[in-house]
Formats: C-alpha cells, sequence, structure tokens
C-alpha cells in the first residue's frame, strides 16, 4: 500500500530563512514522488517530482528535495524564504503502473513572516 | 508546461439545481482526468478517475448518480453535479495526465462550488 506522511501541518519562518518540509513515504513498489505547491483558492502547481533518477532533485522557485529510501524521506526544502512562498504543500507519491493514481499527504500549510 | 483550464471558477447557484464543471487539457491529450473535491484546510479527496471513452471510475462513498461524469475526447472532461443541495459546497479540482506511468498529474486551478 502507498501512503505519505507530511510532519508538520503548519510551519512558520521568517523571510531570508531557510524552509524545511518534511514528507515521508510508505511503499510497497519503487516510488514517484512529488511536490505540489497550493495558493489559496488555486489547483495545485507541480514544484518537483522523483522518478528514480537523481535522488537529489531541483524544482521550480528554489525548491529541493532529496529522496532518501533509507529513511523513506522526501523532505522539501528552500535556502532562503520569499514572502510568496506562503501556501499549502502537497507531498504525493505515486504507486507505478497503477494508472498516476496519486496518495496525497495532508498538507503544510506555510506561513512567512515579514 | 502543460495547462489544465477548469471552468468555471466560481458558481453560485440555488439548491436542487444541476452544475456542469469543465476541466480541458489545453497543450496535450488527457487520456485520463481525475476529479477531487477539497474541503477547507483539507487534503484533496479523489471523487473519480475517468478515462477518455469509458465510464469513469468511483471511489468508495461517491454517488455516481449524484456525480456525472464525461470524458468524450481526449481534451475534455465534465463534472455535473445533479440536483445539487448545500452539502455538496465545496472546492472541485480536475486534473490531467497523457496515462503514461509516474507522470505528473497536472491540475486545474478549481471550482468553488456555493449551493445556496
Amino acid at each position: 500500500a502507498q501512503s505519505v506522511t507530511q510532519l508538520d501541518s503548519h510551519v512558520s519562518v521568517s523571510e531570508g530563512t531557510p524552509v524545511l518540509l518534511r514528507c515521508n513515504y510508505s511503499s510497497s513498489y519503487s516510488p514517484s514522488l512529488f511536490w505540489y505547491v497550493q495558493h489559496p483558492n488555486k489547483g495545485l502547481q507541480l514544484l518537483l517530482k522523483y522518478t528514480s533518477a537523481a535522488t537529489l532533485v531541483k524544482g521550480i522557485n528554489g525548491f529541493e528535495a532529496e529522496f532518501k529510501k533509507s529513511e523513506t524521506s522526501f523532505h522539501l526544502t528552500k535556502p532562503s524564504a520569499h514572502m510568496s512562498d506562503a501556501a499549502e504543500y502537497f507531498c504525493v507519491v505515486t504507486r507505478p503502473n497503477a494508472g498516476n493514481q496519486f496518495y496525497f499527504g495532508t498538507g503544510t500549510s506555510l506561513t512567512v513572516i515579514p | 508546461g502543460a495547462v489544465v483550464s477548469q471552468h468555471p471558477s466560481w458558481v453560485i447557484c440555488k439548491s436542487g439545481t444541476s452544475v456542469k464543471i469543465e476541466c480541458r487539457s489545453l497543450d496535450f491529450q488527457a487520456t485520463t482526468m481525475f476529479w477531487y473535491r477539497q474541503f477547507p484546510k483539507q487534503s484533496l479527496m479523489l471523487m473519480a478517475t475517468s478515462n477518455e471513452g469509458s465510464k469513469a471510475t468511483y471511489e468508495q462513498g461517491v454517488e455516481k448518480d449524484k456525480f456525472l461524469i464525461n470524458h468524450a475526447s481526449l481534451t475534455l472532461s465534465t463534472l455535473t453535479v445533479t440536483s445539487a443541495h448545500p452539502e455538496d459546497s465545496s472546492f472541485y479540482i480536475c486534473s490531467a495526465t497523457d496515462g503514461y506511468s509516474n507522470q505528473p498529474q497536472h491540475f486545474g486551478d478549481g471550482t468553488r462550488l456555493s449551493i445556496l
């Protein structure tokens, strides 16, 4: 079975400081993992994806995530938070050859303090 | 990048009416589309998966007669909320994929449905 746990429902950082949003996954197969961002009253925008290539994945807007199989983690990081990063972030795992069905984490709300 | 257009973005209607939401993939062929429902401050809940030209697969607990899904072409899927009631008020989001395994879903901007 596939599942994702986002360890923090809410994270607050000061502008200019690093961001860490944690995600742990459970998968019976070699997973594909994604991070999406959702701004208020908007759909989801893909930040980055891991699909069994390089374990350190770089995404848009300065975000990156590292796939650590030994820790079953796929944490999202950014060196310096910007006010525009304030949003809801979702970690997603899929199962190969399963019609791309997504398994969503419960989301982490990021607040950036000026 | 891949673009999915969802329309309308906001709809308010009276209880008992039916509402149709459209989801279009603008620059790729979407063999599979998904419909989600999102309650405030919560994650997305998958309602159904639709493949072009075939009947949608509904998740457990989702009434297929209430939420009619049509995926008649490779670029368009529609969700019709029939005889809508206030408890159907929610944020509905569609997504589309070209069907290849492990590829990301591309999401529309969602539809805020308010039933009075």
